[in-house]
């Protein structure tokens, strides 16, 4: 089956500018995560959406940056007026309702902010 | 979540067994441990986890020692294809999301 969907795979864009970033989770996953990775670093954690409850957004590094997510299906993450310490690659993740299961992870959104 | 400890870096020759440790000596009763791999620019692939028992499956061994103070990924059969960067996570079921450390990075050589 399909997996975690990640668009645009490539996005470049000019310091000051708002983005976009969409997560297309595995169909069925309730649980829905963004993570980052500098180049040459490990991940950090950004935020976590599971069913309804409200967001773990205790990753979140500035109130630039935010997200949504639609029911138990696609998110997006926002990061308004872009700077230059935002370029990283943006992965998204779900997993199913209990919280032992693993994640599955995207192949991210290589972020460029010139 | 508790913190792990894992080796920055590994050799391992084609077709030897890869074993990968990691120290967790605080972690809880309630904690699992995950391992999972980062092949260059992709994004992270779960392996395998467990609570205490000891775990298999096609891709690994997990060997979680009887204080789960540590633990040790086994690739039965090491590839080229298994050169990557290895993460041995500590996750509480309650906190939900994972958090990674800087991960092993394993070579295989020919």
């Amino acid at each position: 089956g399909a997996g975690v969907s990640q668009s645009p795979s490539n996005k470049v864009t000019e310091k000051g500018k708002d983005v976009e970033l969409r997560c297309d989770p595995i169909s069925g996953h309730t649980a829905l995560y963004w993570y980052r990775q500098r180049l040459g670093q490990g991940l950090e954690f950004l935020i976590y959406f599971q069913g309804n409850s409200a967001p773990d957004k205790s990753g979140l590094p500035s109130d630039r940056f935010s997200a949504e997510r639609t029911g138990e299906s696609v998110s997006t993450l926002t990061i308004q007026r872009t700077q230059q310490e935002d370029s990283a690659v943006y992965l998204c993740a779900s997993s199913w309702t209990g919280r032992e299961s693993p994640l599955h992870f995207g192949n991210g959104t290589r972020l460029t902010v010139t | 979540d508790a913190k792990t400890t894992q080796p920055t870096s590994m050799d391992c020759a084609e077709g030897r067994a890869a074993n990968l440790p990691c120290n967790h000596s605080t972690i809880s009763g309630n904690e699992y441990v995950y391992w999972y791999r980062q092949i260059h620019s992709q994004g992270p692939q779960y392996i395998i986890h467990g609570l205490k028992n000891n775990e298999t499956n096609e891709m690994a061994s997990l060997i979680i020692t009887e204080d789960r103070k540590s633990s040790t990924l086994i690739l039965p059969h090491a590839t080229l294809r298994d050169t990557a960067v290895y993460y041995c996570i500590v996750r509480a079921l309650e906190s939900g999301k994972l958090i990674f450390g800087q991960g092993t990075e394993l070579s295989v050589k020919p």
